[in-house]
């Protein structure tokens, strides 16, 4: 199985900070790497596809980049509204993989 | 709108099997693959595998001997069965459609989730 990590496991911020998540993997996953967000007590939902893909509907703070093994996922200006966990998926190997999450919560 | 709803017991006993539906409302089931995620309580996301429309599927090999899906085009459903549980199957289920992207898939609608514990 490819092995995930996402550093920090947990963050803090203001609103209007911005915000920086990395994902890094056990080996090349050719571009193919998801983000969700999932708030408390609800089901993960897609925020990013193929490593920069906005979903339709995902506002535009919300952006992704990254190749090889090695992927970032910012948040350009945090609001409250997005108080979740967000977790890092790959899609090229099966079983896909996520990872273990980074919680984010405002000061 | 595309809708997904899990469905089943939500207490399992020790060394039976949990069983879980999946209905899909809203879309053509042809389309897309269609997956199960779990999530044990405080933790994070297990992957356990996919089914698609034509019947194949395939597992997560940490779970493999004791997972079966099926699907059943007529309804709009698709199932999972774990067989064997034990106190470490107690979790979230979670149903998801999976749609191709120009690099793989995406898990892009996601059921609400249904809890399941795992207890005598």
């Amino acid at each position: 199985d490819i092995q995930m990590t996402q550093s920090p496991s947990s963050l803090s911020a203001s609103v209007g900070d911005r915000v920086t998540i990395t994902c890094q993997t056990s080996q090349d996953i050719n571009k193919c790497l998801n983000w969700y967000q999932q708030r408390p007590g609800k089901a993960p939902k897609l925020l990013i596809y193929d490593v920069s893909n906005l979903e339709t509907g995902v506002p535009s703070r919300f952006s992704g980049s990254g190749s090889g093994t090695d992927f970032t996922f910012t948040i350009s200006s945090l609001q409250p509204e997005d108080i979740a966990t967000y977790y890092c998926q790959q899609c090229d190997n099966l079983p896909f993989t996520f990872g273990p999450g980074t919680k984010v919560d405002v000061k | 709108q595309v809708q997904l709803q899990e469905s089943g017991p939500g207490l399992v006993r020790p060394s039976e099997t949990l069983s879980l539906t999946c209905t899909v409302s809203g879309d053509s089931f042809s389309s897309y693959s269609w997956r199960w995620i779990r999530q044990p309580p405080g933790k994070g996301l297990e992957y356990i595998g996919y089914i698609y429309y034509s019947g194949s599927a395939s597992y997560n090999p940490s779970l493999k001997s004791r997972v079966t899906m099926s699907i059943n085009t007529s309804k709009n459903q698709f199932s999972l069965k774990l067989s064997s549980v034990t106190a470490a199957d107690t979790a979230v289920y979670y149903c998801a459609r999976g749609r191709h992207t120009i690099v793989g898939d995406a898990f892009d609608i996601w059921g609400p989730g249904k809890m399941v514990a795992v207890s005598s």
